[in-house]
């Protein structure tokens, strides 16, 4: 069975500029979370969709955006990307919301100049 | 608040056991993690524990749980130069039903 599947793994942006990232959970999960990692923030909650809806958000500006397609695919967008969006972003898939086990991919390590 | 608290640091050498500690705050019942992050990867999930329970071992890894003093430490015996990681402790039940993780335990095992 595939793990999580996160695309691209390495992305380098200019301030300013937006950027889309993607996460194909493991087959027949339906909930799809984002987490942002940094050496400062360590592990912090982006989003959560199960079933195309957005469930919960954490404490991030407008600017951070996600969605969920009807074969669980989720996206997440970032506008208007800031020096200090520089991080690397998880993406971990669970048969359903709030499920006890969490399986994360490998991430995508994004790099804004 | 909610809080999730390791230390930073451990050192071992190959073939001893390494103890890492979490401590964490909230009193809900909750689900309780160890995950395992190697150098540009993702996070592996390697066991977990529901905090009405003292105790999990799964093969080289032992949980421990003390629920009065919410002190939980992951266990790994006969540890190995491919044990070297970063290991996070995170409890489910955040104010968004997300998991909330400590900074990470960097473990270095030396041969």
């Amino acid at each position: 069975k595939a793990g999580v599947t996160q695309t691209p793994r390495y992305l380098i942006k200019t301030r300013g500029q937006q950027v889309t990232l993607s996460c194909s959970p493991i087959s027949g999960h339906r909930s799809v979370s984002w987490y942002q990692q940094t050496p400062g923030q360590g592990l912090q909650f982006l989003f959560e969709y199960f079933s195309e809806t957005q469930r919960n958000k954490g404490n991030f500006p407008g600017r951070f955006s996600g969605r969920q397609f009807s074969n669980s695919r989720s996206e997440m967008n970032v506008s208007t990307l800031e020096l200090g969006d520089s991080a690397l972003y998880l993406c971990a898939s669970s048969v359903q919301a709030l499920s006890t086990e969490a399986f994360f991919g490998q991430g995508t390590r994004l790099t804004v100049v | 608040g909610e809080d999730v608290e390791q230390s930073l640091f451990l050192s071992v050498r190959e073939g001893d056991s390494s103890v890492i500690n979490c401590t964490y705050t909230d009193s809900s019942s909750t689900y309780l993690y160890w995950y395992k992050q190697e150098p540009g990867a993702g996070l592996q999930l390697l066991t977990y524990i529901f905090s009405n329970m003292d105790m999990k071992q799964d093969q080289r890894l032992t949980v421990l749980l003390n629920k009065k003093d919410k002190h939980l430490s992951l266990r790994i015996a006969d540890t190995q130069t491919g044990d070297s990681a970063i290991y996070f402790c995170a409890k489910s039940g955040g104010s968004q039903g997300n998991l909330i993780f400590g900074k990470g335990t960097k473990l270095s095992v030396k041969p």
